[in-house]
């Protein structure tokens, strides 16, 4: 129940296009969803977050999608740029634990 | 704001020998997490102080692994022996509970055990 499912593994985008990344979890009492980026020899930096009160969540070319029913949500990065290949981590925790969960993670690749 | 420090960034060690990983938080977190991320997997957490309280090390395997965080500010993570298994790059995080619990990173220390 504590963990948090992510998929692909790996994901190869033409520079342009769009990447998804999903992230599907059973624990109703996670409501803090994170997604953190993470770049060769450096520690995982927060990318964009969401609360499951709102569907969506949007800055700049990424966008949290997030389904409570379905217990999913997923990263959209538009207008996928080399610069964006690193691998990403999906996150959840419960508010006031401050324990994070994290998920597999996937290996973006960008080609230009 | 200076960042999460660790040191060292890269340890190199033959397994049953010894080594230490220490932490500097970002100034006024109350809250440091030590992670292991073993080579393409997520971050598993070993341990979470609050201040200088344990709140979690429900998966720090304690026969071998030990981790202080001595006045609520800097930590070391201790492990002894190693084990080929060991092998990872060890994080340490800290968040400001009062902020939102944002984690922040450091660049963390990559351990190869021979």
């Amino acid at each position: 129940q504590q963990q948090v499912k992510q998929s692909p593994q790996s994901l190869i985008v033409q520079k342009g296009g769009i990447s998804i990344i999903n992230c599907a979890y059973e624990n109703t009492a996670f409501d803090y969803f994170p997604w953190y980026q993470q770049f060769p020899g450096k520690g995982p930096a927060l990318l964009i977050a969401i609360r499951p009160d709102v569907s969506e969540k949007k800055e700049g070319r990424f966008t949290i999608s997030f389904n409570k029913s379905a217990k999913q949500f997923s990263l959209h990065i538009m207008d996928s740029q080399p610069g964006d290949s690193a691998t990403y981590f999906c996150a959840a925790m419960t508010s006031g634990t401050y324990k994070y969960i994290f998920g597999t993670g996937t290996r973006l690749k960008v080609l230009a | 704001e200076a960042g999460v420090a660790q040191s060292p960034r890269y340890k190199i060690i033959e397994k049953r020998q010894s080594v230490a990983f220490w932490c500097n938080p970002i100034s006024g977190h109350a809250t440091l997490y030590w992670y292991q991320q073993i080579l393409g997997q997520g971050p598993k957490l070993l341990i979470q102080f609050q201040n200088n309280g344990v709140v979690d090390d429900s998966q720090l395997p304690k026969d071998r692994f030990s981790a202080e965080r001595l006045k609520g500010v800097d930590s070391t993570l201790k492990i002894q022996p190693a084990k080929l298994e060991d092998s990872a790059v060890y994080l340490c995080a800290s968040s400001n509970t009062g902020g939102g619990g944002e984690l922040f990173f450091g660049e963390g220390s990559r351990l190869t055990v021979l």
